[in-house]
């Protein structure tokens, strides 16, 4: 079973502050990474699909790097704003099983 | 627009009734996984089809849980018999293939009393 790890658990940040946090894995067998954005009451929605080492993604002021070597991927708001409050959610996978393991999520809540 | 659709939204039952939620996956997508929403594990892989076949439903319990893709346009998820612990959001997504992006339905809220 992929142990998947994200931290921080919650956080809460003030408007126009910059955040990042960390999704941790096994670096053995890895096939890809996706970055799911999740709000309360909806489903959660793709934000990136990460698949080489050293991808660096970028949305708008979300954006997202990849270590496939050390097992770790960050996501970075720069500057976040109340419309970013969501839980963040990471999933990778290997190659072979290629099923997506959601990490428990980060929710970020940015206060005005 | 294209979106994945799942039936019912809502569904309160018995504890020991048959339960069966559907899923239509955007057209075009040749996977589909079912996941399951809970307090301590988040979101939690049940089963996951590719070309309707399934690849894999180790994470279901396979005594009274079951997957199938009778078309391409229709993934179900059957509880018989149901249980109250089964209680749950349950979300189905869709993916053009293996390693894209996965569009998630807006799930079925089960309760089981």
């Amino acid at each position: 079973i992929l142990n998947v790890e994200q931290s921080p658990q919650s956080l809460h940040v003030q408007e126009g502050d910059s955040t990042n946090f960390t999704c941790s894995f096994p670096s053995s067998n890895f096939y890809a990474l996706h970055w799911y954005r999740w709000e309360t009451a909806k489903s959660p929605e793709a934000l990136f699909v990460m698949t080489l080492n050293g991808d660096e993604k970028k949305k708008g002021r979300i954006s997202a790097t990849l270590n496939t070597k050390e097992g770790y991927s960050y996501l970075y708001i720069k500057g976040s704003q109340p419309e970013d409050s969501a839980t963040y959610l990471c999933a990778p996978a290997t190659s072979g099983t290629y099923k997506y393991i959601f990490g428990t999520g980060t929710r970020l809540k940015v206060l005005a | 627009d294209a979106r994945v659709t799942q039936t019912p939204r809502d569904k309160v039952t018995e504890m020991g009734q048959e339960v069966t939620m559907r899923c239509q996956p955007i057209l075009g997508h040749n996977t589909v996984f079912w996941y399951r929403q809970t307090m301590m594990q988040g979101l939690e892989l049940l089963a996951y089809f590719r070309n309707r076949a399934p690849l894999d439903d180790s994470g279901m319990p396979k005594d009274r849980f079951s997957a199938e893709m009778p078309d391409a346009t229709l993934a179900t998820l059957k509880i018989q018999p149901s249980e109250p612990r089964d209680s749950a959001v349950y979300f189905c997504a869709s993916g053009l293939d293996v390693g894209t992006e996965a569009f998630f339905g807006q799930g079925t809220r089960l309760t089981v009393v």
